[in-house]
């Protein structure tokens, strides 16, 4: 089946710098990413929505400047948690589809990235 | 309040029973996928559903999609401790084909 491969699966980083995690479909065009956050025993919370070449999606909620997202092309997206703190230490999983096609496609997922800010 | 509710939270079984989970919506599920992971790693996914009756099997493990597509379930038939982990049931709340919405997650331990 179709891979979504996640870099890096563990960073730790000093409050206040700035972490980017990358998400690449591997062997199909991804038209559509979406970055989810989880929480300790919880469930997904989905982030935002990005197509590419053009802004992402974000949920109510969600601090856009603060989470930046880039879909630069059909393979990657990238999010930088920028200043990072405390707070936004967590697992953040990407999940990558082919959406020209609607629902019938599997929406795959990345291994995730567990962030810790220290 | 959670839009996609799954039941039970979490489930203790012995090897070789079967298991049911649930995930309930107030809303159409226009499109229901079925996931596991493990804790602290990325979804695998098991099974799509999209009509209204369907029914999908793979190996041990059934799902199906209500005829009203408000409600599905996962099934587990004789369970083994390769089973265990968190099951995720993610759906198209809006019928637009954009984005998943994930319920609260059922948190399955399979004892010897």
């Amino acid at each position: 089946g179709a891979v979504v491969s996640q870099h890096p699966s563990r960073v730790i980083c000093k409050s206040g710098t700035s972490v980017k995690i990358e998400c690449r479909s591997l062997d199909f065009q991804a038209t559509t990413m979406f970055w989810y956050r989880q929480f300790p025993k919880k469930s997904l919370m989905l982030m935002a929505t990005s197509n590419e070449g053009s802004k992402a999606t974000y949920e109510q909620g969600v601090e856009k400047d603060k989470f930046l997202i880039n879909h630069a092309s059909l393979t990657l997206s990238t999010l930088t948690v920028t200043s990072a703190h405390p707070e936004d230490s967590s697992f953040y999983i990407c999940s990558a589809r082919d959406t020209t096609g609607g629902w019938g496609t599997e929406a795959f997922f990345g291994q995730g990235t567990r962030l810790t800010v220290v | 309040s959670q839009e996609l509710e799954q039941s039970p939270q979490s489930l203790i079984v012995q090897e070789g029973k079967n298991l049911t989970i649930n995930c309930t919506s107030s809303k159409t599920l226009y499109g229901l996928y079925w996931y596991k992971q493990k804790y602290g790693e990325g979804l695998i996914f098991l099974m799509m559903l999209q009509k209204g009756g369907e029914e999908k099997s793979h190996e041990k493990i059934t799902a199906k999609l209500d005829e009203k597509k408000q409600q599905s379930s996962l099934h587990i038939t004789a369970s083994q401790p390769s089973h265990a982990g968190i099951y995720l049931c993610g759906a198209d709340l809006t019928g637009t084909a954009s984005k998943l919405t994930f319920g609260t997650g059922t948190r399955l331990q399979v004892t010897l």
